[in-house]
């Protein structure tokens, strides 16, 4: 069965930090692969996606994900945070067969200090 | 162009009594889905439409939650009975074509059952 995992609940990171955020996932095939960021009040915003081609993609707000087939693994990094990053952050993963339903992991509390 | 939109932002209700959200999918979206955010949990797909047809409804928990998509366009999620495990954030998402793509997500409405 299709799942995601991200282990870390809660992280706080000072601003101008760097930032890693971890997402494995347990799927049969090629995974199509999402970062979403959900500010306070908003809905979930796309930062990346991943289909096919080059592992590492480059999204929004200076975020860039890798890929990495051998470690069912899709970490979410920054290289200097800002305090807007602070925000929940969620991985999925979909798949055309399964009827384009994604499937979430249980999110990440970005929390960034001064 | 308008993002998706949910009504209300907040519910709280008590056991045993009806209560329904609407989504508004962004214009032109034929696709629209529903998940719920249980507490802690991960965000779960309920169910799938496209235009007016449910396509997957795997995800439903019980026969209490009834979903329609009228004339293809605004989707209602209504709960009858409410029991206090309902409680959660339930988002609704659109998406233009049939295929794993990005899914716009609205804000969310957050069900409190007392």
């Amino acid at each position: 069965a299709q799942s995601v995992t991200q282990p870390d609940i809660h992280i706080t990171v000072s601003e101008g930090a760097s930032l890693e955020l971890r997402c494995n996932y347990s799927y049969g095939a090629t995974p199509y692969l999402f970062w979403y960021v959900q500010s306070p009040g908003q809905g979930l915003q796309l930062l990346l996606k991943y289909f096919s081609g080059d592992t590492l993609v480059q999204g929004i707000k200076g975020f860039e994900a890798e890929f990495k087939r051998s470690q069912s693994s899709f970490n979410l990094r920054k290289p200097s945070v800002h305090w807007s990053d602070a925000a929940e952050y969620f991985c999925a993963v979909g798949a055309r067969h399964t009827g384009n339903q994604f499937y979430f992991g249980t999110g990440t509390s970005l929390t960034v200090i001064p | 162009e308008a993002g998706v939109t949910q009504f209300p932002s907040h519910s709280v209700i008590e056991k045993g009594q009806t209560v329904t959200l609407r989504c508004d999918p962004i214009s032109g979206h034929d696709n629209l889905y529903w998940y719920r955010r249980v507490m802690g949990k991960e965000i779960k797909f309920l169910l799938h439409f496209v235009k007016e047809s449910k396509q997957d409804e795997s995800g439903m928990p019980n026969n209490r939650f009834l979903a329609e998509r009228t004339g293809g366009t605004y989707s209602t999620l209504k709960v009858q009975p409410a029991e206090l495990e309902d409680s959660g954030v339930y988002f609704c998402a659109s998406s233009q074509v049939r295929l794993v793509n990005e899914q716009f997500f609205g804000p969310g409405t957050r069900l409190t059952v007392l």
